[in-house]
């Protein structure tokens, strides 16, 4: 059974920074890409970053890009969100995404319960 | 980036209804769509992929149509199990968009 399990969520104030990670089983880590969606309080769902099986190939929206870093361990069966600069408008609840097929990108098709980011002073 | 246009963003129906949501794309997607289903405190789960394929052990209720830049999500017959907020999602490019959702409510 596949599971993601996302933790490292917390209260920060603005401009600091906070690491989240995302723990996976029930699958070959390493054959998917993975990703960060995030969903702020009463909102939608917006895309933040993914990263390639290998860890090589790396994208992120505008609104996060030269702040947030995305990684992954595959020895650990672990993604990673390392977050600086923090904003009161990155407050949300982050779910880390597995894509659906090894070759694909932007599919999700399971997602974990997600780890609640609080920006404020 | 690709905007992502749904309509309606609230939907009042009844049990039994069929329910239609339409999502709009800024730009061609060929079939690059994805549909979630969203509920209160949980995860998105995934329905539709590539505008109409049923992901595994979604019923067969749902379905999605459409290419280009018009699609839309289809429930046959609503459920007490579907009222929730759904969301179109753009998998053409390497910067996924999501539809700012549609709730779908008991009349």
């Amino acid at each position: 059974e596949v599971q993601l399990v996302e933790s490292g969520g917390g209260l920060v104030q603005p401009g600091g920074s906070l690491r989240l990670s995302c723990a996976a089983s029930g699958f070959t880590f390493s054959n998917y890409a993975m990703n960060w969606v995030r969903q702020a309080p009463g909102k939608g769902l917006e895309w933040v970053s993914g990263i390639s099986g290998s860890g090589i190939t790396t994208y992120y929206a505008d609104s996060v890009k030269g702040r947030f870093t995305i990684s992954r361990d595959n020895s650990k069966n672990t993604l990673y969100l390392q977050m600086h600069s923090l904003r009161a408008e990155d407050t949300a609840l982050y779910y880390c995404a597995k894509v659906r097929i090894p070759s694909g990108w932007s599919i999700f098709d399971y997602w974990g319960r997600g780890t609640l980011v609080t920006v404020s002073s | 980036d690709i905007q992502m246009t749904q309509s309606p963003s609230t939907l009042s129906a009844s049990v039994g209804d069929r329910v239609t949501i339409t999502c709009r794309a800024s730009q061609s997607i060929n079939s690059w769509l994805a549909w979630y289903q969203q509920k209160p405190g949980k995860a998105p789960k995934l329905l539709i992929y590539k505008a109409s394929n049923l992901e595994s052990g979604v019923p067969s209720r749902f379905s999605g149509s459409g290419s280009g830049t018009e699609f839309t999500l289809t429930i046959s017959s609503l459920q007490p199990d579907d009222f929730a907020t759904y969301y179109c999602q753009q998998s053409n490019s390497y910067s996924p968009t999501f539809g700012r959702g549609t709730k779908v409510e008991i009349k």
